[in-house]
């Protein structure tokens, strides 16, 4: 099955800063690639997400970039702010078969002002 | 207001009493899923359903237990939980296949003695 391994476990940037965290997978047939947010205490949720047939795509500050040769995806955060602080999971799936999104560990990010 | 709703959000309970943890949607969503959030080892899905009466394992179904007879409720079951089993718990629901976004509960924190 599906794993995916996420680093680092923690970052820590000042404000301003970029932020950049990485994520491996290891099913080939896997297409689906997104990213939540989870603020202390409170659920996950959506940022942003990519599919295999693109290779890059933003949303304002942050963005998302893909390398299926190598199995690999990232999360970039540019000029963070304090509210950016949380912890981010990277998931992968085969797009159409939702039953299987599998998570990375989690990322928990500290931006200091 | 489009919602998952999880009951209760917090329980203590003892090892082997019967506990039952409620989900319900209502976005009329397809997909529905269970995950445990422990530190350290992110989200990991528990079951999942992809319809009405259909359900299957995820990564981590040990001593749980689900059942989908409607479309918008989702219970977890613990017919006798032990202390390995406190953790946060989420539901979670989507289309399945129109879309990827998981829209999460606010989970439900369970302590077993």
């Amino acid at each position: 099955g599906e794993n995916v391994e996420q680093h680092p476990s923690t970052l820590s940037v000042q404000e301003g800063d970029s932020a950049v965290i990485k994520c491996t997978y290891s099913d080939s047939a896997s297409n689906y690639f997104p990213w939540y947010k989870q603020e202390l205490g409170k659920r996950p949720q959506l940022i942003i997400d990519i599919r295999s047939n693109v290779g890059e795509k933003k949303d304002q500050r942050i963005a998302v970039t893909l390398n299926k040769t190598a199995k690999h995806f990232s999360l970039h955060i540019t000029e963070t702010q304090p509210e950016d602080s949380a912890v981010y999971f990277c998931a992968a799936s085969r797009w159409g078969s939702q039953g299987n999104l599998i998570f990375g560990k989690g990322t928990k990010l500290s931006v200091k002002p | 207001e489009a919602q998952v709703t999880q009951n209760p959000r917090y329980l203590i309970t003892v090892t082997g009493k019967k506990l039952t943890v409620t989900c319900s949607q209502n976005m009329n969503h397809e997909y529905m899923s269970w995950y445990r959030q422990d530190p350290g080892l992110g989200l990991r899905q528990i079951y999942y359903s992809m319809n009405v009466e259909v359900t299957d394992k995820g990564d981590v179904p040990e001593g749980y237990k689900v059942s989908r007879k409607e479309k918008r409720n989702f219970p977890l079951i613990l017919e006798s939980p032990s202390p390995n089993q406190t953790s946060l718990y989420f539901c979670a629901s989507s289309t399945g296949l129109a879309t990827g976004e998981l829209f999460f509960g606010e989970g439900s924190r369970l302590t077993v003695l």
